[in-house]
């Protein structure tokens, strides 16, 4: 069964720097999806993409947030300044079409540390 | 604004026994419920869901969950649980757009 991948697995930075969390879609998805989920907390929506833009973001996604598909295959999520808030496991979710008809697939997410 | 509770924290049952996750609902307009489950160190995995129709749905690995629209809730069911059913269940409601709003989570242990 197709699958959404996500690289790396584990990162660990500084705070203060820059990541980049990847995702590799299933690939007739079209839309996408940032979930986080803060250690010991319910899995909370970040943002969606559709057709190259943000289709809605939630107040989490500030500033300091970024996503953008640069080849038409991998999906990024950027955090321009990390905090030591942002640790969390990110997953990335992606669809063939809309909720209603088609429910979303995760990947096994990414563990973000900030040091 | 839609949300999900998930009024258990942990749910403990013996193998062979049947289950049940509890999941209510709160929405405005009509419900479309999910019930996803996560595995150590994996990511969420769909189990089904519900948009219109039966009442009771069924879904992955002999997972089922029933409907009731005047209790508002959506509670996971399975006649017989394995030991492999342990794991962290999450109900979810769709947003006023296309994204999920999970609830707390539900630990779910099956014992031998």
């Amino acid at each position: 069964e197709p699958e959404v991948t996500q690289t790396p697995s584990h990162q660990v930075t500084q705070m203060g720097q820059e990541v980049i969390l990847r995702c590799v879609p299933i690939s007739n998805h079209l839309y996408f999806y940032w979930y986080r989920q803060i250690l010991g907390q319910k899995v909370e929506f970040l943002v969606s993409f559709y057709n190259n833009e943000i289709s809605e973001k939630s107040e989490i996604f500030d500033d300091q947030f970024s996503v953008e598909r640069p080849d038409g295959s991998n999906f990024t999520l950027k955090i321009r300044s990390t905090k030591l808030e942002d640790s969390a496991m990110y997953f990335c979710a992606t669809s063939e079409g809309a909720l209603e008809n088609q429910p979303q697939h995760f990947g096994d997410g990414t563990r973000l540390s900030i040091l | 604004a839609q949300s999900v509770a998930q009024p258990e924290d942990q749910v403990n049952v013996a193998e062979g026994n049947p289950l049940t996750v509890k999941c209510t609902y709160s929405v405005s307009g009509n419900p479309y419920l999910f019930w996803y489950v996560q595995y150590p160190n994996r990511g969420l995995q769909f189990l089904l869901k519900y948009i219109t129709g039966d009442n009771l749905v069924k879904g992955s690995y002999g997972f089922e969950a029933e409907f009731n629209k005047s209790q508002t809730s959506f509670h996971l069911k399975k006649p017989s649980a394995l030991v492999s059913d342990s794991a962290l269940y999450f109900c979810a409601v769709r947003g006023v757009t296309d994204k999920l709003i999970f609830g707390t989570g539900t630990r779910l242990q099956v014992f031998p």
